[in-house]
């Protein structure tokens, strides 16, 4: 069956950065697109960015657009996002999804917290 | 950004009973390739979120046939036909027409 694993949420300081990961397993993973979402206390839920599964068709929202990097290694199912210049109100939990428009949610999130 | 709107936010249901959940885009929800690309997600006590319905109408695996999705173009619903106590969460609808896709921001339902 199609599980979805998301890992390293943490405790960081404003400024600071963070890589999460998406293991994935029971899908030919390389053949679909992967999506980032996030729950925050303040904007509820919250698209981020997909993922091709060639990794060539790439989107970001505003709010995370040239601090937030999202990459996959097909060899490893894993998708990742790369989280730099972390603020206060990128606190919440993140959650991968298999497929963008359809939005495919199976994983329990992972909890970054961004406070001094 | 397409708005999502969600009503009621809050909805009391007694158990056994129907309960319908309303959800509006700012926008036609009708993509390019003529799908109608409009999620509905459940959220449990202390659970995160998962997919009931994609594109419209179309019940995730595993989901009861209690739950129905309805609409086209702006107005969709998400219907219970008689509620028990495991539908009790927060019940979002998304949009993933439009870059950025949107959620709704949550209707609330509980046990009166």
């Amino acid at each position: 069956q199609v599980q979805l694993v998301e890992s390293g949420g943490d405790l960081v300081k404003p400024g600071g950065s963070l890589r999460l990961s998406c293991a994935a397993s029971g899908f030919t993973f390389s053949a679909f697109y992967m999506s980032w979402i996030r729950q925050t206390p303040g904007k509820g839920l919250e698209y981020l960015s997909y993922i091709s599964g060639t990794g060539n068709d790439i989107i970001y929202a505003d709010s995370v657009k040239g601090r937030f990097t999202i990459s996959r290694d097909n060899t490893k199912n894993s998708m990742y996002l790369q989280m730099n210049s972390l603020t206060a109100a990128d606190t919440g939990v993140y959650y991968c999804a298999r497929t963008a428009r359809l939005l495919d949610l199976r994983g329990q999130g992972t909890l970054v917290t961004v406070s001094s | 950004d397409v708005v999502m709107t969600q009503s009621p936010l809050s909805l009391p249901v007694t158990l056994g009973q129907p309960a319908s959940i309303s959800c509006r885009s700012s926008q036609s929800l009708v993509y390019s390739d003529g799908n109608t690309h409009l999620n509905w997600f459940q959220q449990r006590p202390g659970q995160s979120p998962r997919r009931l319905i994609y594109m419209v109408s179309n019940r995730d695996s595993g989901v009861p046939d209690r739950f129905s999705g309805s609409g086209s173009g702006t107005n969709f619903t998400l219907k219970i036909s008689r509620v028990e106590a495991e539908d009790v969460g927060v019940y979002y609808c998304m949009q993933g027409t439009h870059w950025l896709f949107t959620f709704g921001p949550g209707t609330r339902v509980d046990i009166k």
